[in-house]
């Protein structure tokens, strides 16, 4: 069983619409939570960073980290075209403080 | 300010060839880290460098093997190349090496093991 589950999707919604994107984790040593998007051919972007649970609001991107559940969730309100690309969950803590450990990923198209 | 950057984009190899991936950080970080991505995977930890000292390494064999020179470019080598090594590679630059460091990622080089 991988660390990190992801449902890779693909997940296709209307312009406008709410998108939620979660992951599981196993390791209740992780102690910080990312959220990056790529798009096709790019290296991974930053877009959430969180460390405690609770939800934190950035624009239209809201993360939320359950740490009880192990689960996390990353809200996109008033989707856009130009949200479409792939969003990879990421955590890393304990002894896997220095390196990143990544779900597989959600491909996500918005429709205009 | 400059971003981390990659060379080369992409590259071709026959299997049991050796390869060398580069990396440039971004300007004043002093930290960098190597991912494998599979096709339709999130990245995979492969290593990191932090002031030219290996920090930590992923379940990844002896033959990928790194470097990290003194301006903090850094290099991926693979030896004796697999048909599974065919991926994007991606590194990653940062401040520092600890969790709350952000690292950010070049473009990748893309990688086919014939």
């Amino acid at each position: 069983q991988k660390e990190v589950e992801q449902d890779p999707g693909p997940l296709s919604v209307p312009e406008g619409a709410i998108v939620s994107l979660n992951c599981t984790y196993s390791n209740s040593a992780f102690q910080y939570f990312m959220w990056y998007r790529q798009y096709s051919r790019k290296g991974p972007e930053l877009l959430m960073y969180t460390y405690s649970s609770g939800n934190k609001e950035d624009g239209r991107f809201t993360a939320q980290v359950d740490k009880s559940s192990k689960y996390i969730s990353l809200f996109i309100r008033d989707s856009q075209p130009s949200d479409s690309a792939t969003y990879l969950c990421a955590m890393s803590g304990g002894s896997s403080a220095r390196q990143l450990t990544f779900g597989s990923g959600t491909q996500l198209t918005v429709l205009p | 300010e400059t971003g981390v950057t990659q060379s080369p984009t992409h590259l071709i190899k026959t299997r049991g060839q050796q390869v060398t991936l580069r990396c440039s950080s971004q300007s004043g970080h002093n930290t960098v880290s190597w991912y494998q991505q599979a096709l339709g995977q999130g990245p995979q930890f492969i290593f990191q460098y932090y002031r030219e000292e290996e920090n930590g390494r992923g379940n990844f064999p002896p033959r990928f093997s790194g470097l990290q020179f003194p301006n903090y470019s850094s290099e991926l080598n693979v030896n004796a190349l697999e048909l599974d090594d065919s991926a994007l590679y991606l590194c990653a630059s940062s401040l520092g090496g600890g969790p709350t460091d952000t690292q950010y990622f070049g473009p990748g080089t893309r990688l086919t093991v014939l």
